[in-house]
């Protein structure tokens, strides 16, 4: 079983959209979650970080639910620029030695107008 | 803003040949990490380093060496290449332990194509 399991898509919705993507992870000491998103042909970039209570950025709602273990990402008002590959990420360990992280396949979404 | 910088875009390289792929960060970052990257797979950690000449391996570390002899500075290394190791490799840097530590800054890639 992969330790971060995504759907990997594609997700093709309209603009001005809502889209909701989940990820599951099999570690059930991961303290931390993120989403990083990944335009074709590029680097990953962090979006955002995902805390025990829910956060919001703008158009986008990140949750984590620990009981399942399960962590999502909510965009609404779908861009076109919106298109893109998106990974779930979970840490690996939280120990002295820095902060290994474990990424997701990524759930590829495409906005169309 | 970081920077994380790669040697190669692209690399072409035959079976059996010793490769070298260079990664820099401008921001004294201890943390530097060598993934891969396949479809359907994800990035995997092959390397990680946490400090100057201090390295621990990831979760495929077979085929590949790490060298860390300055901190801004961390090189991948091929040591006969071959064609499962024709992959996306990309590096980054994080700062040291702590929540901060978490987000990681990643160069380019460097598309490798062993034939």
């Amino acid at each position: 079983r992969k330790e971060v399991e995504q759907d990997p898509g594609p997700f093709n919705v309209p603009e001005g959209a809502t889209v909701a993507f989940n990820c599951t992870y099999s570690n059930s000491a991961s303290q931390s979650f993120f989403w990083y998103r990944q335009d074709c042909r590029k680097e990953p970039k962090l979006l955002m970080s995902v805390y025990s209570s829910g956060n919001e950025d703008g158009r986008f709602t990140a949750q984590l639910n620990r009981a399942s273990q399960y962590i999502s990402l909510l965009i609404r008002d779908s861009k076109l620029s919106d298109s893109a590959t998106y990974l779930c990420v979970v840490n690996k360990r939280r120990d002295e030695y820095g902060n290994k992280l474990v990424f997701g396949a990524g759930t590829i979404l495409r906005v169309k107008s | 803003d970081v920077k994380v910088t790669q040697s190669s875009r692209y690399l072409v390289k035959r079976t059996g040949e010793k490769v070298f792929l260079e990664c820099v960060q401008d921001m004294d970052h201890e943390n530097m990490f060598w993934y891969r990257q396949d479809p359907g797979l994800g990035l995997r950690l092959i390397y990680f380093s946490y400090d100057v000449k201090m390295k621990e391996k990831g979760d495929i570390p077979e085929g590949y060496s790490v060298s860390r002899e300055k901190k801004e500075r961390f090189s991948l290394i091929l040591e006969s290449a071959s064609t499962n190791q024709t992959s996306m490799y990309l590096c980054a840097s994080s700062l040291g332990a702590g929540l901060a530590g978490y987000e990681q800054y990643f160069g380019p890639g460097t598309r490798l194509t062993v034939t």
